[in-house]
């Protein structure tokens, strides 16, 4: 299984709202990460757990919350975005992160869209 | 800090045309990745170079890359629609195992 699997796929939220993004990974690998990418620009590294433990935050707003329940699991927790948080949000995960020579399996992606 | 820029941004060619997008670090690079994501899709790893002046084939696809491992390219032979998508240049920041993105060429195939 090489698969990295986010749910939902789509998601609008209103800027009151409370919701959570998942992501799943069976391949062992013990770095997760989130990006953010808006439309026609790269991917944006937000956060980067290794080994379960929160190993970069990229001066990522509060109202973005990550949480790693366990070795296969990563969530995002979001709470009062604002509109021009609206993009497409990945998740990724790779052997190690401080590994240079491993590559990074990335997610289907959750389409966000703040109202 | 590191940068990794990308040219050009867009092209378009005629199916069966060449296609090459060229990938510059400001700073030398332990290794570089490419990935392709597919329009609506999400980045799909192509390929790794670690070793000055490497040169790895795939199929159409020749990936180099630069003897002072601060450039890279991906050049594509007999475009097919395919083909179609953007692709990503992205290095490791340092030693912190940030991979970073550069800007993306996005390519347009013309049947």
């Amino acid at each position: 299984d090489t698969e990295v699997t986010q749910t939902p796929k789509h998601l609008v939220m209103g800027m009151t709202n409370k919701k959570s993004l998942k992501c799943e990974q069976h391949m062992g690998h013990r770095a997760m990460y989130w990006y953010k990418q808006k439309a026609k620009k790269p991917p944006e590294l937000m956060f980067v757990y290794s080994y379960e433990k929160l190993s970069i935050n990229e001066s990522v707003p509060s109202r973005f919350s990550p949480e790693c329940p366990n070795s296969s699991l990563l969530n995002l927790h979001l709470h009062a975005l604002q509109p021009e948080d609206s993009a497409l949000y990945l998740c990724a995960s790779s052997q190690a992160w401080t590994d240079m020579n491993t590559e990074a399996f990335f997610g289907q992606g959750t389409r966000l869209t703040v109202v | 800090g590191q940068q990794v820029m990308q040219i050009p941004q867009y092209q378009h060619v005629q199916e069966g045309e060449d296609f090459t997008t060229y990938c510059n670090s400001s700073t030398t690079l332990s290794n570089i990745q490419w990935y392709k994501q597919r329009p609506g899709g999400h980045p799909v790893f192509l390929i790794q170079l670690v070793k000055s002046g490497e040169v790895k084939k795939q199929k159409r696809l020749t990936f180099q890359f630069g003897e002072a491992k601060k450039n890279s390219s991906l050049h594509i032979t007999a475009t097919q629609t395919t083909d179609v998508g953007t692709y990503f240049c992205a290095g490791f920041r340092g030693n912190t195992g940030k991979l970073i993105f550069g800007q993306g060429t996005t390519l347009q195939v013309k049947p």
